[in-house]
């Protein structure tokens, strides 16, 4: 069964530096992963999709990439600022559904930026 | 404007009533979803379907009821068999092309009183 891990659970980190978001999954058979944001109290957000074939996307200061064969996804965010303060979810699309085309969620980093 | 929208923002139901939660999407999807988000947990699978006049059980489906009698409308039901029912509801769509991207809604959160 597909399980999806995100560590840390919480992190904080002063303006301007650089991090990344972790993400694990337990089976490799993939048809996608994507990335999330959610602010509180608010629906989700995508930021980034990577197909399966794929081993990076990136848009604007974030970068996302996938090793398949780890169970590994590292969400890059240059250059951070208070703005970028939200809970992150990693998903995975598993690439044999038993009845459709369902969607495995971590539980989220939620990201606090001090400025 | 494409998107998902899901009323009401706020709801309130009492012991023993049932009450409907809206979903409407106008991005020509075909596949809908119900989750249901606790804090501190990830999003559990509620419904989903992935064309008119047909829908799944998810992971976490008892209790809970579904229609989609239009490709746009995918409501959801919260009966009175759903002991827990407090939490942040989220619905979303996707294409089922070769991206299958999901998109979400705003969300409505149920409080039992």
């Amino acid at each position: 069964k597909q399980e999806v891990t995100q560590i840390p659970a919480a992190l904080s980190v002063p303006e301007g530096e650089n991090l990344v978001l972790n993400c694990s999954f337990t089976d490799s058979a993939i048809y996608n992963l994507q990335w999330f944001r959610q602010d509180p109290g608010k629906g989700l957000t995508s930021l980034l999709l990577i197909q399966s074939s794929q081993r990076e996307q990136t848009s604007g200061r974030l970068n996302a990439s996938l090793d398949k064969s780890s169970g590994r996804s590292t969400l890059y965010i240059a250059a951070s600022q208070p703005g970028d303060s939200a809970t992150y979810l990693c998903a995975v699309r598993p690439l044999f559904n038993t009845g459709g085309f369902k969607t495995i969620f971590g539980a989220g980093t939620r990201l606090f930026v001090k400025a | 404007d494409g998107g998902i929208t899901q009323s009401p923002k706020y709801l309130f139901r009492k012991e023993g009533q049932n009450v409907t939660l809206s979903c409407e999407q106008n991005l020509n999807h075909d596949a809908m979803y119900w989750y249901r988000q606790d804090p501190g947990q990830g999003l559990r699978l509620i419904y989903y379907s992935q064309i008119v006049n047909d829908f799944q059980k998810g992971d976490i489906a008892e209790g809970y009821s579904v229609s989609r009698e239009k490709k746009e409308s995918f409501p959801l039901t919260v009966t009175s068999a759903q002991k827990n029912p407090t939490a942040f509801y989220l619905c979303a769509s996707a294409g089922t092309g070769l991206l299958n991207e999901q998109f979400f809604g705003p969300g409505t959160r149920l409080t039992v009183l």
